[in-house]
């Protein structure tokens, strides 16, 4: 158990929907990472927050967006969803500085029809 | 062309034999380089992590970092079939305010028993 605990461990919802998925870091990390894992593109990088600020961003579309809590735990909110939006959803989590190693949790399986 | 490169596999070995898995990776920026197993539909386990060229050892497992030839390595002894899994080669990007993981395509492992 790595000690991040992301909900709901599946989802199914239809084309044009939002869903929202939940992430807890690790106790003492800051960080929290999100990764896209899908068949043909691997597992691709999204977003990182610490701290409850915005701090990288990768190839993430305008329909996805995250925000970090006070209590350090994140939510992904995905609208308007797609047929090519169903995949894996990793959340990770890291301490600030040092080696900084990203630990991930057991993900969402997001299935939209 | 992808920023890392590793072979999809899968690899198939009976048991007892010594594994190699292999990354090429073209940006000489990255630091930090990792290895993460993952089960089917579970989430990446972080096996090891490096951040200088040679190598490191943790029991059945040797990772090895070669940063003049963009090319890392995970090697296991007397491989098990729970060893079965696919491997995830990764490397830490720093972005301007924060930083990411680039991931392999990973490798696909059997061991038979």
């Amino acid at each position: 158990d790595s000690g991040v605990t992301q909900t709901p461990k599946h989802l199914i919802t239809a084309t044009g929907q939002r869903v929202t998925l939940r992430c807890s870091p690790r106790s003492g990390d800051l960080s929290v990472y999100w990764y896209q894992q899908s068949l043909d593109q691997g597992l691709q990088f999204l977003i990182q927050y610490y701290n409850g600020e915005e701090r990288a961003k990768g190839n993430i579309l305008e329909r996805f967006s995250a925000q970090q809590f006070p209590d350090l735990h994140s939510e992904l909110n995905l609208s308007s969803l797609e047929l090519g939006d169903s995949a894996l959803y990793f959340c990770a989590s890291s301490v600030a500085g040092g080696e900084n190693i990203q630990y991930f949790g057991a993900g969402t399986r997001l299935s939209v029809l | 062309q992808k920023e890392v490169e590793q072979d999809p596999g899968p690899l198939s070995v009976p048991e007892g034999a010594i594994v190699s898995l292999n990354c090429t990776y073209s940006n000489s920026a990255f630091q930090y380089f990792m290895w993460y197993r993952q089960y089917s539909r579970k989430g990446p386990e972080l096996l090891m992590y490096t951040y200088s060229s040679g190598n490191k050892e943790d029991g059945r497992f040797t990772a090895q970092v070669d940063k003049s030839s963009k090319y890392i390595s995970l090697f296991i002894r007397d491989s098990q079939p729970s060893d079965s899994a696919t491997y995830l080669c990764a490397m830490r990007d720093y972005m301007e305010y924060g930083n990411k993981l680039v991931f392999g395509a990973g490798t696909i492992l059997r061991v038979k028993s």
